[in-house]
């Protein structure tokens, strides 16, 4: 099956700790999206990379950092200078070129405390 | 800068009843707008995608429509059913930021059975 995986599922740290969430896609997209899901809120973008050892900055990208050494992965890590990291991340990934849909992994809900 | 709105924030209706979402965006130079539906918990499903030069798209039971001049997007679920329950998000792809989503806070969807 193709689709895009996210680990773990739920994720708990210690306030002052970095920790790296995972996303993997084997779509063979080029594209690759890290968003931010506060509760009632929308999805806000953290980075995204349109191809391999490239990235970009989105809305909220402070106190993150992300790598795309390899298509099919896009790590998140989340640092201790994230003010309030605690939240709903989710991983999405499309096809370059055009105008394509978005697909999303399951998500990692991240508590800080 | 683009913001994308969408009302109610909450809706609940009787099962069978057709209902409309809405969503509307603030600037009309877009490339696409697509619908999701989030479930609790989990991961964006991806709807429908209606390209700019578009006026509507059909799967089933749904059917999106897109007023790019007007900025208005609708999403119409035909005899709704409890297994709709979920939150329905749109995003636009706009022309001065391609690759990127911009998402809407979304409308919480109840039917009752």
């Amino acid at each position: 099956d193709g689709g895009i995986t996210q680990s773990p599922k739920y994720l708990f740290r210690k306030e002052g700790q970095n920790v790296t969430l995972s996303c993997e896609q084997n779509l063979n997209h080029d594209a690759m999206y890290w968003y931010r899901q506060d509760p009632g809120q929308g999805l806000r973008l953290i980075y995204y990379s349109q191809i391999v050892n490239d990235f970009q900055k989105g809305d909220i990208a402070e106190g993150y950092s992300v790598s795309r050494e390899k298509k099919e992965s896009f790590p998140l890590t989340v640092t201790s200078a994230q003010k309030n990291p605690t939240a709903f991340y989710l991983c999405a990934s499309r096809k370059a070129g055009g105008s394509y849909e978005q697909y999303f992994g399951p998500g990692t809900r991240l508590t800080v405390t | 800068k683009q913001e994308v709105t969408q009302i109610p924030a909450a809706l609940s209706v009787p099962e069978g009843e057709n209902l409309v979402l809405n969503c509307s965006f603030t600037d009309s130079a877009i490339y696409n707008l697509q619908w999701f539906r989030q479930d609790p918990g989990k991961g964006l499903t991806s709807l429908l995608l209606i390209q700019s030069s578009q006026r509507e798209q059909t799967s089933g039971r749904l059917n999106a429509s897109l007023d790019k001049s007007s900025g208005r997007s609708t999403l119409y679920i035909a005899a709704s059913q409890p297994g709709d329950s979920a939150t329905y998000l749109c995003a636009v792809e706009s022309e001065d930021s391609s690759y990127k989503l911009i998402f809407g806070s979304g409308t919480r969807l109840l039917v009752r059975p």
